[in-house]
């Protein structure tokens, strides 16, 4: 079955680089996501890679996935007061399209 | 185009009571799903629907019925609310990559 982890609280200065982890148990993944969760909104997808991908970067997100570990991680480059959020991370298998979500990393962005 | 929207926004029972929750997507996806989002837990699957016409059950499916009434249209249904079912309840739909979620409802059981 699925199981993903996640460290819940991260706390961090505004302009540093936040690094968010998450590990995942199923093997047979295909699609790894990060969505993002602003108080009282629902998910928001932000990014997603491809199980046969290492890295994928789009502006000031990037993605690394490391299948060997089945670890992957999301950096958030210059982080803003804007990014105070919860993030979650998910993953879906290769039979059919539901998603497994972590519990979720709160993320606080401190001046 | 409003993407999925969920009606009410926020509700509060009393025990025993029973309501449905509402969830319409003008997208025209197959998938739609119900979720339940409780702190520390993250999200989990109460019931999905494929196509219209099919539903099944996911995670945490005791304590709730569903039925998708057309393409558009998900409801979830609560017949005698407890407390342990005091939640924020997410719609979602199926992109090609992306699920998309509604702005959920707040639902507290007292």
């Amino acid at each position: 079955g699925e199981d993903v982890e996640q460290s819940l609280f991260l706390s961090v200065r505004e302009g540093d680089s936040s690094v968010i982890n998450c590990t995942y148990t199923d093997s047979s993944s295909t699609y790894l996501y990060w969505y993002k969760q602003e108080p009282g909104a629902g998910l928001q997808l932000l990014t997603y890679i491809f199980s046969n991908m290492d890295m994928k970067q789009d502006q000031r997100l990037t993605v690394l996935l490391n299948k060997k570990d089945k670890h992957l991680s999301l950096r958030i480059a210059d982080t803003q007061t804007g990014d105070s959020a919860i993030y979650f991370c998910a993953e879906s298998l290769s039979n059919d399209y539901k998603l497994s979500f972590g519990a979720g990393t709160t993320v606080t962005v401190r001046a | 185009n409003a993407g999925v929207t969920q009606t009410p926004k926020f509700q509060v029972l009393k025990t025993g009571q029973s309501m449905t929750l509402q969830c319409a997507q003008d997208m025209n996806h197959n998938s739609m799903y119900w979720y339940r989002q409780d702190p520390g837990m993250g999200l989990r699957l109460i019931y999905y629907s494929a196509s219209e016409g099919t539903t099944d059950k996911g995670e945490v499916p005791n304590g709730y019925n569903v039925s998708r009434l057309n393409k558009r249209e998900f409801s979830l249904r609560l017949e005698s609310a407890a407390p342990s079912q005091t939640s924020v309840y997410f719609c979602a739909t199926d992109g090609a990559y992306e699920q998309y979620f509604g702005p959920g409802t707040r639902l507290t059981v007292t």
